[in-house]
């Protein structure tokens, strides 16, 4: 069975502080590992990640993914309480007769105190 | 943001009633996609469509038909709603599912069923 796992589930951090997320995943027929930003509504796309090793970067954002181990992470540096959002990981795999489809993991719950 | 938008944003209703969920688009994208959302699961594919009247199953389909008349419509309806089903509904739409295409996703639809 096709899994994504994220870790930690919640983390609290002060402003300033760097984190780093978790993202391991088991799938079949895997293409891509996307991360997205959700903040009590709709996620919105940060990155796409398609070959091991190479960092995407977008601000304070990061992320890098290592096909032999199975594994992405998504930095943030210097933390604000803008960041305070649930980061969602997700891989897209081949799911046959032509179709892809996304599997998502449970989310990491991110806060942000002053 | 990608033009999408979800109609009704809350909904209450009974068990045992029809309930139809809307999403429109107005960026003649190909792919639309209903997730739900709950706390503990992540976001999981229910169905999706590549086309006017082409739709396939998800990993949680059951009680759930979708329809597509018009590309910038999709539609999923629970014939007859059960406790279960109390989510938050999301739509997605992609351009194609090439590599390196992303799903956008909709505000939401928060669905009560009691």
């Amino acid at each position: 069975e096709d899994k994504v796992v994220q870790s930690p589930l919640s983390l609290v951090v002060h402003e300033g502080d760097t984190v780093t997320l978790n993202c391991s995943y088991e799938v079949t027929n895997f293409r891509s590992l996307l991360w997205y930003k959700q903040e009590k509504k709709a996620p919105t796309f940060l990155f796409m990640l398609t070959s091991s090793g190479i960092e995407k970067k977008s601000g304070r954002l990061s992320s890098i993914l290592d096909k032999k181990e199975l594994f992405s992470i998504l930095n943030i540096t210097a933390t604000q309480t803008g960041d305070s959002a649930v980061y969602l990981c997700a891989v897209d795999r081949y799911s046959g007769a032509g179709s892809y489809q996304l599997t998502f993991g449970k989310g990491t719950k991110l806060s942000v105190i002053p | 943001d990608a033009g999408i938008t979800q109609s009704p944003r809350h909904k209450v209703t009974e068990t045992g009633t029809p309930v139809t969920l809307r999403c429109h688009q107005t960026e003649n994208h190909r792919y639309m996609y209903w997730y739900r959302q709950d706390p503990g699961h992540g976001l999981r594919l229910i169905h999706y469509s590549y086309g006017v009247k082409d739709t396939d199953k998800g990993e949680v389909s059951d009680g759930y038909s979708v329809s597509r008349s018009k590309t910038e419509d999709f539609l999923l309806t629970l014939e007859s709603a059960t406790s279960s089903q109390t989510s938050v509904y999301f739509c997605a739409i992609s351009e194609s599912q090439l590599a390196g295409e992303t799903q956008y996703f909709g505000p939401g639809t928060r669905l009560l069923v009691l």
